[in-house]
């Protein structure tokens, strides 16, 4: 079993809904990360939390701790928000474990 | 800023042959990473730098070796190139470590070895 599991795998779907990506890990932490994969291949942090929630523009990172949760919500969807969705924890000072990605589709 | 740099974009090898992978950072970050990307496995670290003049191994390191030259550049060398070597290699930096710090990645090298 991974040590983190995103689901959907994959997610498709209209312009305008409200998407919600899961990550859920099986080891203690200090962060989680949750990054975008655009279709041209290029990485970006998205955010890092290590508690409670964060928000930046349409985008929003929750986490629980106890129940080793994390969801990323995405609010009116619009089709530039299509890419690889990536969560990553920390494991040590250096290391993070990655999850395997959701990749979203938003049709217009 | 330029951000996280890496050279080449793309590079075909045949088995058997080494090549040196280039990243340069110009945001002043002390960590510095190497990771490789496969379809379905998603990005494992090869190496990390912590600070300069420091590296160690991360989950996949066999067959590969790096040189942290200065606290900007971080390079990857296959000495010889194996065809489970082809990978979309991606260099990253942080300020300091990952687990306060976020990582910031570079445009990637798609690699393939024949």
């Amino acid at each position: 079993k991974n040590e983190v599991e995103q689901s959907p795998q994959n997610l498709t779907a209209q312009e305008g809904e409200f998407i919600t990506i899961n990550c859920s890990y099986s080891v203690g932490i200090s962060a989680l990360h949750w990054l975008q994969q655009h279709p041209g291949g290029g990485i970006v942090s998205l955010f890092m939390l290590s508690s409670g929630k964060k928000k930046h523009g349409r985008l929003i990172a929750t986490i629980n701790i106890q129940e080793k949760h994390s969801s990323l919500h995405i609010t009116a969807s619009h089709p530039r928000d299509s890419a690889v969705y990536i969560c990553a924890v920390t494991k040590g000072a250096q290391k993070l474990v990655f999850g395997q990605g959701t990749r979203l589709t938003i049709n217009p | 800023n330029a951000g996280v740099t890496q050279t080449p974009k793309f590079q075909v090898l045949k088995t058997g042959q080494s090549m040196t992978l280039q990243c340069a950072q110009d945001m002043n970050h002390n960590s510095m990473y190497w990771y490789r990307q496969d379809p379905g496995m998603g990005l494992r670290l090869i190496y990390y730098s912590a600070s300069e003049g420091t590296t160690d191994k991360g989950e996949v390191p066999n067959g590969y070796n790096v040189s942290r030259l200065n606290k900007r550049e971080f390079s990857l060398r296959l000495e010889s190139a194996a065809p489970s070597q082809t990978s979309v290699y991606f260099c990253a930096s942080s300020l300091s470590g990952i687990a306060n710090n976020e990582q910031f990645f570079g445009p990637g090298t798609r690699l393939t070895v024949l």
